[in-house]
């Protein structure tokens, strides 16, 4: 079964500062990993996705993520916060059968 | 409009009552889901459909029904709705392929009385 991990509920950052968004997963088979944004009352919209082409996986609005074998990591960061970005980011890891199993999300508030 | 979209968008209902939400896809997506999000808990699935005909449980199945009689609906009922079951319930489509991704409704925030 695959499950994910989120490291810190909520974080807090300063605009232009670094954002770091930990996931870590556990898979039996290779896998198809996810991140996922979730603005205040709206559903959720894919940031990026690793699918095993490239371990460095760019994604929408400046965010990236790599994937890290060894750790069994998925961190995704981005190198400048921008009030914007304050949400609720999920880490999902997809099954054989394309079912989708998420993180508890981290929540990130961008302090001006 | 292309896209996914769920209906009612806010519903309070009493305890003991059915519910149902709707859910709805323009793409002919052959998979949809029901997630149901809880504070703490992230996104956990209900149900699942591989096609019209085609549902299969997820993780938090119990209390819950789904029929798919046409690819682009998918109904969540609450056949005897509980406090417990309060949450905000998503649908999504795959879209699958080099592109894939899991495409999210707007959800609908259910409160039970």
């Amino acid at each position: 079964a695959q499950s994910v991990t989120q490291l810190g509920s909520h974080v807090s950052v300063s605009e232009g500062a670094l954002v770091l968004l930990r996931c870590n997963y556990s898979s039996s088979v290779p896998p198809y990993l996810f991140w996922y944004v979730q603005y205040p009352n709206q559903g959720l919209q894919l940031l990026l996705k690793y699918t095993s082409a490239a371990t460095l996986v760019k994604g929408i609005n400046g965010f990236e993520a790599e994937f890290k074998k060894s750790e069994t990591s998925f961190h995704l960061t981005k190198p400048s916060a921008h009030m914007s970005d304050a949400a609720e980011y999920f880490c999902a890891v997809r099954s054989n059968d394309y079912k989708l199993s998420f993180g508890a999300g981290t929540t990130v508030t961008v302090r001006a | 409009d292309a896209g996914i979209t769920q209906s009612p968008r806010y519903k309070i209902t009493e305890t003991g009552r059915q519910v149902t939400l709707m859910c709805h896809q323009t793409w002919s997506h052959s998979y949809m889901f029901w997630y149901r999000q809880d504070l703490g808990h992230g996104l956990r699935l209900i149900y699942y459909s591989a096609a019209a005909d085609i549902t299969d449980k997820g993780e938090v199945p119990d209390g819950y029904v789904v029929s798919r009689s046409k690819t682009e609906n998918f109904p969540l009922t609450l056949e005897s709705a509980t406090r417990s079951q309060t949450s905000v319930y998503f649908c999504a489509s795959r879209r699958g392929g080099p592109q894939e991704t899991q495409y999210f409704g707007p959800g609908t925030r259910l409160l039970v009385l």
